[in-house]
């Protein structure tokens, strides 16, 4: 079984901290997302990245930064955390794109206060 | 441009009664549909997906949809609602190549009333 894992569940931020969201997953996986979760919005695609290093913005990447420097693990960056930075952060993971589902990891609720 | 529409954010079901959650899509190109549920507090989780072939595709958990190419809909069903059937579901859709974005819909919260 695929397993994506994410670092934190929930997680307590002050505003104008950094935050770090870590993302593991253990299938060789190339391609990794960062989606942002919120009520009535669906998910939405902060960034990509398709290999170590290689990245691709998603919908909404402003406020965000990434980092892939190993294939199974991929960071999603808040460099100074704002209350509109509140969401659920979902990461996931594909062999490839198109044909092939995302696996996802469980999530972090994110407060930022 | 593709999109996903998904009608009625919320959907409440008798246990034991038919369960019919609406996916309705845009798409230029042949789109790769999926069908994903969300557990409180967890991930989501694939139920099903349409690439080519049979239109109808069976899921996990007894769910199945129909992709219908003249209606653009890719609808979810499952026969009997079952209490742990109570979940969000979102639908997706991407295509075969030249693109990593996968858009996905608003979501549907299903409540199953005993």
């Amino acid at each position: 079984d695929v397993k994506v894992t994410q670092s934190s569940r929930y997680l307590v931020k002050r505003t104008g901290e950094k935050v770090f969201l870590e993302c593991v997953q253990d299938m060789d996986h190339e391609n990794m997302f960062w989606y942002r979760q919120d009520p009535g919005l669906g998910l939405r695609l902060i960034y990509f990245s398709y290999d170590v290093k290689m990245k691709e913005k998603g919908d909404i990447p402003e406020g965000y930064s990434v980092s892939r420097e190993k294939k199974e693990r991929f960071s999603l960056i808040l460099e100074s955390a704002s209350t509109n930075q509140t969401s659920m952060y979902l990461c996931a993971s594909t062999p490839g794109l198109g044909i092939y589902e995302q696996y996802f990891g469980p999530g972090t609720r994110l407060t930022v206060t | 441009a593709q999109s996903v529409t998904q009608l009625g954010s919320h959907v409440s079901v008798s246990e034991g009664a038919l369960v019919l959650l609406r996916c309705n899509y845009s798409s230029s190109v042949p789109p790769y549909l999926f069908w994903y549920v969300q557990y409180p507090n967890q991930g989501l989780q694939l139920l099903l997906k349409y690439t080519t072939g049979a239109t109808l595709v069976k899921g996990i958990n007894g769910f199945e949809a129909e992709f219908k190419k003249s209606e653009t809909s890719f609808h979810l069903t499952k026969p009997s609602a079952h209490m742990s059937d109570a979940a969000e579901y979102f639908c997706a859709v991407t295509r075969s190549s030249g693109t990593y974005k996968y858009i996905f819909g608003t979501g549907t919260r299903l409540k199953v009333l005993a």
